[in-house]
């Protein structure tokens, strides 16, 4: 069954240290790939995407995400965290007119 | 330019009733998106629409219903509430379609939500 999987619910970093958030997904092909920041009381904001081409792909906020077609992954990370990125973080995929999102993780900075 | 609006930005309905959503999507944009986001469920995809047509609907029963109008407003109303129903729902605006076409899904710029309570 196609799913994404968001394996760390909560994660929990200091100001100024890297980031790494996990995102794999169940395709038969290579989805379009989404992450999306949601604050609290807030909508969705988009962070960045990757349709095709250049497997390491620049977001807003200093965020980067590299899709890894082998590991049917695409993790998000931040080499320097700032505590206004304390937020929920979601994967999400399109294919076939469908869209389903992660689970979320939760991230927490601490000062 | 201004973002997605929806209103309400709060609800609070019995069993039973119905309410309906709007939203207003960014100038020019004429797809609108309806998402769910509950705690046990997450974010799931109710349906979109694009240029007052209805492209794709999600897994939800038919009391969700929707549509768009002329001017890309969209409403979403949901019939015969059940305490199920608590929920934020989002909307999402793009200039094209937001689950795909020839050039790939549209960026989808997401409204606040509107937060139900159904008692």
């Amino acid at each position: 069954a196609q799913s994404v999987t968001q394996p760390d619910i909560h994660i929990t970093v200091s100001e100024g240290a890297s980031l790494e958030l996990r995102c794999n997904y169940s395709y038969g092909a290579t989805p379009y790939l989404f992450w999306y920041v949601q604050s609290p009381g807030q909508g969705l904001q988009l962070l960045l995407k990757y349709f095709s081409g250049d497997t390491l792909v620049q977001g807003i906020k200093g965020f980067e995400a590299e899709f890894k077609r082998s590991q049917s992954s695409f993790n998000l990370r931040k080499p320097s965290v700032h505590w206004s990125d304390a937020a929920e973080y979601f994967c999400a995929v399109v294919q076939n007119n469908d869209m389903r999102f992660g689970a979320g993780t939760r991230l927490t900075v601490k000062p | 330019k201004a973002g997605v609006t929806q209103t309400p930005r709060y609800l609070i309905k019995t069993r039973g009733q119905q309410v309906t959503l709007s939203c207003s999507p960014i100038s020019g944009h004429r797809s609108v998106s309806w998402y769910q986001q509950t705690p046990g469920q997450g974010l799931q995809f109710l349906f979109e629409y694009f240029s007052e047509t209805q492209r794709n609907k999600g897994n939800f029963p038919g009391r969700f219903s929707g549509r768009q109008f002329s001017n890309s407003r969209s409403e979403m109303n949901v019939s015969t509430l059940e305490l199920g129903d608590s929920a934020l729902y989002l909307c999402a605006s793009s200039l094209r379609p937001g689950l795909g076409g020839q050039k790939g899904p549209g960026t989808q710029y997401f409204g606040p939500g509107t937060r139900l309570t159904v008692l």
